[in-house]
């Protein structure tokens, strides 16, 4: 099947830093990717829809200017969490579908942790 | 809005009892439905879908699913639960746009604990 990875799979940082999430499809491209967020006990929450060569469509609720999405090549989107505050520790998933597929994978997911 | 939602945050099986795990959605026009399961440390993978015809899917590790339209539900089912099925499991539902976008919208998910 096809195989999106995910990097990095968990990371500590500082109140105020910045971090990225890469997220790959290894063998197949993708026009569309998809960014999740899922906090303890609940569950997946579509943040936002990364489209190649395009701005991103963000979710209601979803700071654009704090979540920066870069779709850069078919293969890879980056998720970019500015300034992280504590309240940003979340676990965070992408999946990506072959363009005019109808079947979504998914990477493993970036456990992200502020200090 | 569309919502999906799963009845147990968490269930607890002896080992060869049978499963069965909840989920409704809410959206009355054509939707494709998806489980999920996600073993610990291990990424999201695909169970069953459901996207037309015969509303009884079959899916990996004896898995089945059943498609309720006049109940709005995807119940998961598996005869004989194995100590290896302890997993996460999530049920999704994709509203048919017909567009190529893929927008799931997840339940919040049923932890599964087999015990030996």
């Amino acid at each position: 099947g096809a195989v999106v990875s995910q990097h990095p799979s968990w990371v500590i940082c500082k109140s105020g830093t910045s971090v990225k999430i890469e997220c790959r499809s290894l063998d197949f491209q993708a026009t569309t990717m998809f960014w999740y967020r899922q906090f303890p006990k609940q569950s997946l929450m579509l943040m936002a829809t990364s489209n190649e060569g395009s701005k991103a469509t963000y979710e209601q609720g979803v700071e654009k200017d704090k979540f920066l999405i870069n779709h850069a090549s078919l293969t890879l989107s980056t998720l970019t969490v500015t300034s992280a505050h504590p309240e940003d520790s979340s676990f965070y998933i992408c999946s990506a579908s072959r363009t005019g597929g109808s079947e979504a994978f998914f990477g493993q997911g970036t456990r992200l942790t502020v200090v | 809005a569309q919502s999906v939602s799963q009845h147990n945050h968490h269930v607890i099986l002896s080992e060869a009892a049978s499963l069965e795990l909840g989920c409704n959605y809410s959206y009355g026009g054509t939707v494709n439905l998806f489980w999920y399961v996600q073993y610990p440390g291990q990424h999201l993978q695909l169970l069953l879908k459901y996207f037309s015809g015969d509303p009884l899917v079959k899916g990996i590790k004896g898995f089945e699913a059943e498609f309720i339209k006049s109940k709005f539900s995807f119940n998961l089912r598996k005869p004989s639960v194995q100590w290896s099925d302890t997993a996460e499991y999530f049920c999704a539902a994709l509203p048919y746009s017909g567009a190529g976008s893929y927008q799931l919208t997840f339940g919040k998910g049923t932890k599964l604990s087999v015990i030996p």
